[in-house]
């Protein structure tokens, strides 16, 4: 089935650094990926929107400055986490879709601990 | 925007009870999905619906597509303690984001 690759799985850094989480589809390209943030015992936010070559698309809220994303490729999309400070400790998950209306396949996602 | 009710909320029950979920919406979806999400993980897809009155299984797992596209339910039949999880709903409307429901907690006494 589809695989859904993403990396790290738990990131612990000081405030102030930049951190990057990558995420591939390992057996497919993917036309769109999405990046979600989910708090405890909650659902997954919707954060932004990529397509391979394109800038993304964030939802409101979402500072785009702050959550940069890259989909350089239809297998690589990385979400890059400027100046982390601890208020963006959170569980990171990036999914992956074949073409549209397909069903999204997720990451094991990446815990975010920033102190 | 588009919102998704899902209930219930949590349940506990015995191992080997059936177990019943639904999400309802007040928009229409093109697509249903169901994921299940564990501790640390992320969500994996269970089982995806396309058309209204569409009914899958999954092993011991169906689902259905309501015929008014509002609505969607997930069965569980013969609980195991592997069961336990998050469950999630999920609609798109042909070419739009998803919209996730708030999750049925399953906890399962053995």
């Amino acid at each position: 089935g589809a695989v859904v690759s993403q990396h790290p799985s738990w990131v612990i850094c000081k405030s102030g650094t930049s951190v990057k989480i990558e995420c591939r589809s390992l057996d497919f390209q993917a036309t769109t990926m999405f990046w979600y943030r989910q708090f405890p015992k909650q659902s997954l936010m919707l954060m932004a929107t990529s397509n391979e070559g394109s800038k993304a698309t964030y939802e409101q809220g979402v500072e785009k400055d702050k959550f940069l994303i890259n989909h350089a490729s239809l297998t690589l999309s990385t979400l890059t986490v400027t100046s982390a400070h601890p208020e963006d400790s959170s569980f990171y998950i990036c999914s992956a879709e074949m073409g549209a209306n397909q069903p999204q396949h997720f990451g094991d996602g990446t815990r975010l601990s920033i102190l | 925007g588009q919102q998704l009710n899902q209930s219930p909320q949590s349940m506990f029950i015995q191992e080997g009870e059936d177990v019943s979920m639904n999400c309802t919406s007040s928009s229409i979806f093109n697509t249903w999905l169901w994921y299940k999400q564990e501790p640390g993980e992320g969500p994996v897809l269970l089982i995806a619906l396309y058309k209204a009155g569409e009914l899958t299984s999954n092993g011991r797992l169906t689902a259905q597509f309501g015929i008014t596209r509002k609505d969607s339910f997930l069965n569980i039949s013969a609980s195991i303690p592997s069961d336990v999880g998050i469950y999630f709903c999920a609609g798109r409307l042909y070419g739009n984001k998803l919209v996730f429901g708030a999750g049925t907690i399953l906890r399962v006494k053995s």
